[in-house]
């Protein structure tokens, strides 16, 4: 099965917002209301920052918001900090009882 | 507070066996599934495997089906990676995972990772 489709980079100045996309199947994306988020610094282990396409847990900013419409769902970052600067992936449970990530999204604050 | 810390990764021959281990503290870990994800170097994330609370269902990736085994002994607080048949395409930084509770396909703590190199 193939990885869950995000751009490779998307970049935005302090302030803006910015909006990853991750594209999957009526296999994935599509069919459940399983996808989450991650946001993963260099060196080091992935956070969760959205579950359930939009839920948050608890301590992480709401400055992140999560969406979904039909087999694509969308990471929203809002008033972007320099410390966004990360890679960020979305994943999602799949019909074959497995999860499926994203390839990953290089962020880049200018 | 939620600690995992891998252990068991190393340099190993294609074709050869490893065993990872994930020591877990900080939640009641027998209540929680747990996950294997793995990154290869420079590269994305990958799910590996799955086992729920109790041990009695797992799920794993296509690309390791049949090779690896995931299990767990709650009554010490540890969930295992058996890694056989190795190839170079394994060689990542493992990843242990706690999933949130309602579904297994989230994960909201993470430890930093063993690495594995599957090299000759």
């Amino acid at each position: 099965q193939s990885a869950l489709t995000q751009p490779a980079s998307v970049s935005g100045s302090p302030g803006q917002s910015i909006t990853i996309s991750c594209t999957g199947t009526s296999s994935d994306v599509g069919v459940y209301n399983y996808v989450s988020w991650y946001q993963q610094h260099p060196g080091k282990a992935p956070k969760l920052l959205i579950y359930d396409v939009s839920s948050r847990p608890s301590g992480v900013s709401d400055r992140f918001s999560g969406s979904k419409s039909g087999n694509t769902a969308s990471l929203t970052i809002s008033g972007l900090q320099a410390e966004d600067e990360a890679d960020y992936y979305c994943s999602s449970y799949t019909s074959s009882t497995t999860v499926i990530f994203g390839g990953g999204t290089k962020l880049t604050v200018l | 507070e939620v600690q995992l810390l891998e252990s068991g990764g190393g340099l190993i021959q294609p074709g050869g066996s490893l065993r990872l281990s994930c020591a877990a503290s900080g939640f009641t870990f027998g209540s929680c599934d747990m996950s294997w994800v793995r990154q290869a170097p420079g590269k994305g994330l990958e799910w590996v495997s799955t086992i729920s609370g109790g041990g009695a269902k797992t799920y794993y990736a296509d690309s390791v089906k049949g090779r690896f085994t995931i299990s767990r002994d709650n009554s010490k607080n540890t969930l295992y990676l058996q890694m056989n048949s190795l190839r170079a395409e394994d060689t990542a930084l493992y990843y242990c995972a706690k999933a949130i509770g309602g579904g297994w396909s989230k994960h909201d703590y993470w430890g930093q990772g063993t690495l594995v190199t599957v090299s000759s």
